[in-house]
């Protein structure tokens, strides 16, 4: 499986935007990049997924590298109940499983 | 329209016991996975089926089995439990496997083996 390349921990404050990194220098031409993200005590939460252009919906917004090999995922207004573990995925077109790495950990500040 | 159902919520069983987790996916959605999610592994693949047939299969011990049913539910079952057997089983269900597909979790049944 493709690897994907995340910060451990990333700090924002309420209201403002959070733009979440994460590096797939060895993406395949097929693999969909995905986000999800789990609250504590919950299962995860799909967020949003893109191929190559950007992309949005009432969550967030994706922005995927011309090249590919990286692509940010931005909360436009983190709110407390932001506060996750967010994890970037690549999938392939015929993937049928998801492998999670350690994601990124966002903690949001009053 | 109603999410993905894991039951039980929580369990509690004793080693060499047995245990069988349910998943009831979203209506009309015919792949499920199932993942295990420990503090020191983290979330990790057990096995994927799509109209009641196993395609693919992480790395666990032959004590994890599963199985789907006609209407797309599927339960896993572990036998011979063990300590190290304590974690959280999630289930995940998409309407189709594959990257263009997003995949969809239940809450998840914690399993707490003494």
């Amino acid at each position: 499986d493709a690897k994907t390349t995340q910060p451990n921990s990333m700090e924002s404050n309420e209201e403002e935007p959070v733009h979440l990194p994460c590096n797939h220098s060895t993406i395949s031409g097929t693999d969909y990049i995905h986000w999800y993200r789990q609250l504590p005590s919950q299962g995860p939460e799909y967020v949003i997924h893109g191929l190559t252009s950007n992309v949005n919906n009432r969550m967030a917004s994706l922005a995927i590298a011309e090249d590919r090999k990286s692509s940010t995922l931005i909360l436009h207004r983190a709110t407390l109940r932001d506060a996750a573990v967010y994890y970037c995925i690549l999938r392939g077109g015929s993937n049928y499983k998801l492998t999670f790495g350690k994601g990124t950990l966002l903690t949001v500040n009053p | 329209k109603a999410g993905v159902t894991q039951t039980p919520r929580y369990l509690i069983k004793t080693r060499g016991q047995q245990v069988t987790l349910s998943c009831s996916p979203i209506s009309g959605h015919r792949s499920v996975s199932w993942y295990q999610q420990t503090p020191g592994q983290g979330l990790q693949f057990l096995f994927e089926y799509f109209s009641e047939t196993q395609r693919n299969k992480g790395n666990f011990p032959g004590r994890f089995s599963g199985r789907q049913f006609s209407n797309s539910r599927s339960e896993m079952n572990v036998s011979t439990l063990e300590l190290g057997d304590s974690a959280l089983y999630l289930c995940a269900s998409s309407l189709v496997a594959g990257g263009a597909t997003e995949a969809f979790f239940g809450q998840g049944t914690r399993l707490t083996v003494v």
